[in-house]
């Protein structure tokens, strides 16, 4: 079993619909939870970070995290063809700094 | 957003050549950063981890006496892959963390290494 699991898709949304990527854990102790975005051939950029249960807002973006069921949301509201690109979830352990990195999910946001 | 610099972004060189990559965190002092490879169309592979003024921690399977890590200041961490072979191209990605493990990490704009 992967440690962190993504959805690889593609997964296609219309322009302006709401784009939602799920991220599952396998480690109960892990306490930080963030997602990147990554564009073809560039380095990952970070989106968001999540600490605690529920949702955290950020612009067009929604991270919600549900430790009981051991899964990460990242929720994109309006999304833009810009949007385009491979979002990956991270996961890091209690106590350690290390990522434990998903495989992504590539979105597609078509005209 | 913190900023993280690396050089250089695309490397061409001949087989057995060593290839040296800095990763510099500009705004904010990095206790610790991360050497990832990234394959085609595969996530980040983490290949060690650089804490200032101490050895790297290479994970398994990674020699650390071909990818060679020195992180001498809480600004620089490089990287040198030594006698660089075909295999060896790959895009190589550092990121850096404040101290608080809690901080997310900041990747750099990445180095393309292609060996011929």
């Amino acid at each position: 079993q992967k440690e962190v699991e993504q959805n690889s898709g593609p997964l296609s949304v219309p322009e302006g619909a709401i784009a939602s990527l799920n991220c599952t854990y396998s480690d109960r102790g892990s306490q930080s939870f963030f997602w990147y975005r990554q564009y073809s051939g560039k380095s990952p950029e970070l989106i968001m970070f999540i600490y605690s249960n529920g949702d955290k807002e950020d612009g067009r973006f929604t991270a919600q995290l549900n430790k009981a069921s051991q899964y990460v949301s990242l929720l994109i509201r309006d999304s833009q063809p810009s949007d385009s690109a491979t979002y990956l979830c991270a996961v890091k352990a209690g106590g350690g700094n290390k990522l434990t990195f998903g495989t992504g999910t590539q979105l597609k946001v078509e005209l | 957003g913190a900023v993280v610099s690396q050089h250089p972004s695309w490397v061409i060189c001949k087989s057995g050549t060593s290839v040296k990559i800095e990763c510099r965190s500009l705004d904010f002092q990095a206790t610790t950063m991360f050497w990832y490879r990234q394959f085609p169309k595969q996530s980040l592979m983490l290949m060690a981890t650089s804490n200032e003024g101490s050895k790297a921690t290479y994970e398994q399977g990674v020699e650390k006496d071909k990818f060679l890590i020195n992180h001498a200041s809480l600004t620089l961490s490089t990287l040198t892959v030594t006698s660089a072979h075909p295999e060896d191209s790959s895009f190589y990605i550092c990121s850096a963390t404040r101290q608080n493990s809690n901080q997310p990490q900041h990747f750099g704009d990445g180095t393309r290494l292609s060996i011929l």
